[in-house]
């Protein structure tokens, strides 16, 4: 089955305690991403990746870290979580787009979500 | 960057009735995607609907069709035959078309009334 799955579902951490979100996904796709998800302002893209060692910054990269050693995983790193960092994250994927003459489903597909709160 | 606007925080409609979704964006762009997601309360994001902008024709997803207007850069969502399912937040996405950069916009709320 094609999924993305993230790890922890439910993570409940203290200030300044780093914490690793992981997330795979089984699709072979180059192109990866990480969101927060809050309250009225949808969702926010932090970093994205569009090849093993290619990333790069979103809208919302400050505090986050990325690694992409592999294509099928992306973890997202809190190195020193804040209270401001309590949210919802969600890692996604999709397949390499701007493919003229294919059929190629440029939709990203989501993991379940993480929710993170930080105290 | 671009921006999609969603101007429309909540919206109902009752059990079997039709309800549109305005989504407006805004690039300089020529080619794109754009994209209707469902999001349950379960929290997963579900896709409802993709369209790429250089296809004239609309996009229809059995009781999910989208009004694209690309001089105006209006992307609308239209669901047919309301549904006690179809009850969720509704995002409306914009994808650059190279590279991974996607932008949403705040939500719509859908309440679907028996």
């Amino acid at each position: 089955e094609a999924q993305v799955t993230q790890n922890p579902r439910y993570l409940i951490t203290v200030t300044g305690k780093k914490l690793t979100v992981t997330c795979s996904q089984n699709m072979n796709h180059e192109y990866m991403s990480w969101y927060r998800q809050d309250p009225g302002l949808g969702l926010r893209q932090i970093y994205y990746s569009m090849n093993v060692e290619v990333t790069d910054k979103g809208d919302v990269p400050e505090g986050y870290k990325v690694s992409r050693k592999e294509k099928r995983n992306f973890p997202l790193i809190l190195e020193s979580p804040s209270p401001n960092q309590t949210s919802l994250y969600f890692c996604a994927s999709s397949a390499r787009g701007g493919t003229s003459g294919t059929i190629v489903r440029y939709e990203q597909y989501f993991g379940p979500g993480t929710r993170l709160t930080v105290t | 960057a671009q921006t999609v606007t969603q101007s429309q925080p909540e919206m109902s409609v009752q059990e079997a009735e039709t309800v549109t979704l305005s989504c407006t964006y805004d690039t300089s762009e020529s080619d794109y995607y754009l994209f209707w997601y469902k999001q349950p309360p379960s929290r997963q994001m579900i896709l409802v609907i993709r369209q790429e902008a250089y296809k004239q024709q609309n996009a229809t997803e059995n009781r999910f069709s989208v009004n694209f207007q690309k001089a105006a850069k209006s992307f609308s969502l239209k669901i047919s035959d309301s549904q006690l399912g179809d009850a969720a937040m509704y995002f409306c996405a914009y994808r650059r078309y190279t590279g991974n950069q996607f932008y949403f916009g705040t939500g719509t709320s859908l309440t679907v009334i028996p």
